[in-house]
């Protein structure tokens, strides 16, 4: 199976909050990432979180990570129709520096 | 703008051509990355340099030839393609291969006839 895995599609509503799911399966992954592409662009970090850490928030993003079960999310907080965008998960693997690990990304669509 | 840039951000070209892609970084970053995004899969890596030298190479098929003049600016150099390898090829850059969060260019999105 795949290394990191997210689920396909999210649909909010503008103002509710949205969570993206990730999974894992490297328990020596270091460092984990959420990266978000608008349409026609590159990647854009977003956050990333250190692997001995539980939770890190950045205004309206909080990020929960349960290592024993491998599991990421990405809280979005007061969902704005400009968060519409993929989401990807990437893992930095510990033996091997920088190099990225990505999941398929998850399509966040927000309806006004 | 992520200071990572990318030229041409579209390319149509046919199996019998050859054609290069551009990526520089003003970020004063040594390491820079080649990724490739297609529809079915998730974002591949496919090359990684540090300090103009090649650290990485994940079993990429031979048509795809990167190069590195110096450590701002990152080629991809392309011939006998085939429709299949129609992506977008991402390009990024972080401080050294070992540590800090990649920068990402906005792509060049190619159509392989």
């Amino acid at each position: 199976g795949e290394d990191v895995e997210q689920s396909l599609f999210l649909s909010v509503r503008e103002g509710d909050s949205s969570v993206i799911n990730c999974t894992y399966t490297d328990s020596s992954s270091t460092y984990l990432y959420w990266y978000k592409q608008e349409p026609g662009a590159g990647l854009q970090l977003l956050t990333y979180i250190f692997s001995n850490m539980d939770m890190k928030q950045d205004q309206r993003l909080t990020v929960l990570l349960n290592k024993k079960d491998k599991h990421l999310s990405l809280r979005i907080a007061d969902t704005q129709t400009g968060d519409s965008a993929i989401y990807f998960c990437a893992e930095s693997k510990g033996n091997a520096g920088n190099m990225l690990t990505f999941g398929g990304g998850t399509r966040l669509m927000v309806k006004p | 703008e992520t200071g990572v840039t990318q030229t041409p951000r579209h390319l149509v070209m046919g199996m019998t051509n050859k054609k290069s892609l551009k990526c520089e970084q003003h970020l004063g970053h040594n390491a820079m990355y080649w990724y490739k995004q297609s529809a079915k899969k998730p974002l591949e890596l496919m090359f990684v340099y540090s300090l103009e030298e090649r650290v990485e190479n994940n079993s990429v098929p031979s048509r795809f030839s990167p190069e590195c003049p110096n450590s701002s600016h990152l080629f991809l150099h392309l011939h006998t393609l085939q429709p299949e390898d129609s992506a977008l090829y991402l390009c990024a850059s972080s401080q050294d291969e070992f540590r800090g969060e990649q920068f990402f260019g906005p792509g060049t999105r190619l159509t392989v006839l």
